[in-house]
């Protein structure tokens, strides 16, 4: 069973402080992979992929990827009490996603 | 530039009953996915519609069924509802059959089963 995991939280971080959101991942053939932000009673969105070993960066985003560790992160620089939402994780082909982590960002 | 659309957008029904949710995939997309997502759990993959035919399936019994149409837009099926079947059904539309590329999600479907 191809299995996807993350901390479902809550995890809770003042504004203006680093999130950090983790995920690994059972399938070592998984090439490509992907973090969808969900706010209560909405649909997610997708925030950022990732396809290479190392960081990716896009403004107060960045996803680390380390396909050895079969791990995938997304730091959020300068939290925002807008980021508070769940954050999922998802991995390749079947786009099968994790539980997701709830982020809680305090003012 | 119209997103994913689904209807409907709340509905009950009983146990045994039958449900046809309904899907149009955002303009220029092929490809439709449909996901089940309980409350306070991930997305769960149902199966992929392209060019009509199911390509992908995830681990959902034989009462999950879908149609994909000649205009890409889709349809889930669902027979013999059981309570667990309660949940938000969510429809996402891309351009690359393997998901290699970005999911839209559509707003959900929400089922209650009593």
């Amino acid at each position: 069973q191809k299995e996807v995991e993350q901390n479902s939280g809550p995890l809770s971080v003042p504004e203006g402080a680093i999130a950090s959101l983790n995920c690994t991942y059972s399938d070592r053939g998984s090439q490509s992979f992907f973090w969808y932000r969900q706010y209560s009673g909405k649909s997610p969105e997708l925030i950022m992929f990732i396809y290479s070993n190392g960081d990716k960066e896009d403004g107060r985003f960045t996803a680390q990827l380390n396909k050895a560790s079969q791990y995938v992160s997304l730091l959020i620089r300068d939290s925002q009490p807008s980021d508070s939402a769940t954050y999922l994780c998802a991995v390749n082909n079947d786009m099968r996603f994790g539980a997701g982590t709830r982020l809680t960002v305090k003012p | 530039d119209a997103g994913v659309t689904q209807s409907p957008t709340h509905l009950i029904k009983t146990r045994g009953q039958q449900v046809t949710l309904r899907c149009s995939p955002k303009s220029g997309h092929d490809t439709v996915s449909w996901y089940q997502q309980a409350l306070g759990q991930g997305p769960q993959f149902i199966f992929q519609y392209y060019e009509e035919e199911e390509r992908q399936r995830g681990n959902f019994p034989d009462r999950f069924s879908g149609h994909q149409f000649p205009n890409y837009s889709s349809e889930l099926n669902v027979n013999a509802l059981l309570l667990g079947d309660s949940a938000l059904y969510l429809c996402a539309s891309s351009l690359q059959v393997f998901n290699t590329g970005e999911l839209f999600f559509g707003d959900g479907s929400r089922l209650t089963v009593l």
